[in-house]
């Protein structure tokens, strides 16, 4: 079975600076999807990066990017210059096909705290 | 666009009211889903349909019945809810656009309470 794991329950960083979501995950596929998914307080789920497993190259997303690590089977989320609005819950989720259909697997979530 | 929106934004019920839940968007879409999410917590899954179709029932009690009348819109039917049904419901949609098929879309969500 796919499973995923982040092992932050909480993170906080400085506005302007940099900071890195641990995500990693379990599977025996070989093609999947994988995705960080933001839930500021409002709780709307918003995408804000993905990923495909046969792509080599890391996914960007202006300051957001990843490192995608295949054989490690870990997915982390890099946020540059940090921003205030970036204070939120981030899911990383991985895409896979059980009984038929697509389904998200998610972590538990990492919180971020942004100090100003 | 990859909006999907989601109407009513709260609701507050009695365990023996009926109310309805509504999802709509206009991709045109291979998938929609609805999701149950406590709060701290990653999102549950409960239903999906493809291409209209039920394809998956997550053991969901009989309270909650899903519908989709057409390609854009998903219903949720709820009766007889009990207090810890109380959550926020997401419904998700996976476009038809062979780019964007892989990925989920989330509308921002209802906030139910059960009294």
């Amino acid at each position: 079975a796919q499973t995923v794991t982040q092992s932050q329950p909480e993170m906080s960083v400085q506005e302007a600076e940099t900071v890195t979501l641990s995500c990693t995950y379990d599977t025996s596929e070989s093609d999947y999807y994988l995705f960080w998914y933001k839930q500021p307080p409002s709780r709307q789920m918003i995408l804000v990066i993905r990923q495909e497993a046969y792509k080599q190259q890391n996914a960007t997303e202006n300051r957001f990017s990843v490192n995608f690590q295949k054989a490690a089977k870990s997915f982390s989320l890099k946020i540059s210059d940090s921003q205030l609005g970036d204070a939120a819950m981030y899911f990383c989720a991985y895409r896979g096909i059980i009984q038929g259909a697509q389904k998200l697997v998610f972590g538990q979530g990492t919180r971020l705290t942004i100090n100003p | 666009d990859t909006e999907v929106t989601q109407t009513p934004k709260h609701l507050v019920m009695g365990m023996t009211n009926k109310k309805s839940l509504k999802c709509e968007q206009h991709m045109g879409h291979r998938a929609m889903y609805w999701y149950k999410q406590k709060a701290k917590k990653p999102p549950e899954l409960m239903f999906v349909y493809s291409y209209e179709k039920l394809s998956i029932n997550e053991s969901v009690p009989s309270r909650f019945s899903p519908e989709c009348p057409n390609s854009s819109l998903l219903n949720l039917h709820l009766h007889a809810l009990q207090p810890e049904d109380s959550a926020l419901y997401l419904c998700a949609s996976r476009p038809r656009l062979a780019e964007r098929s892989d990925t989920q879309y989330f509308g921002p969500g209802t906030r139910l309470t059960v009294l």
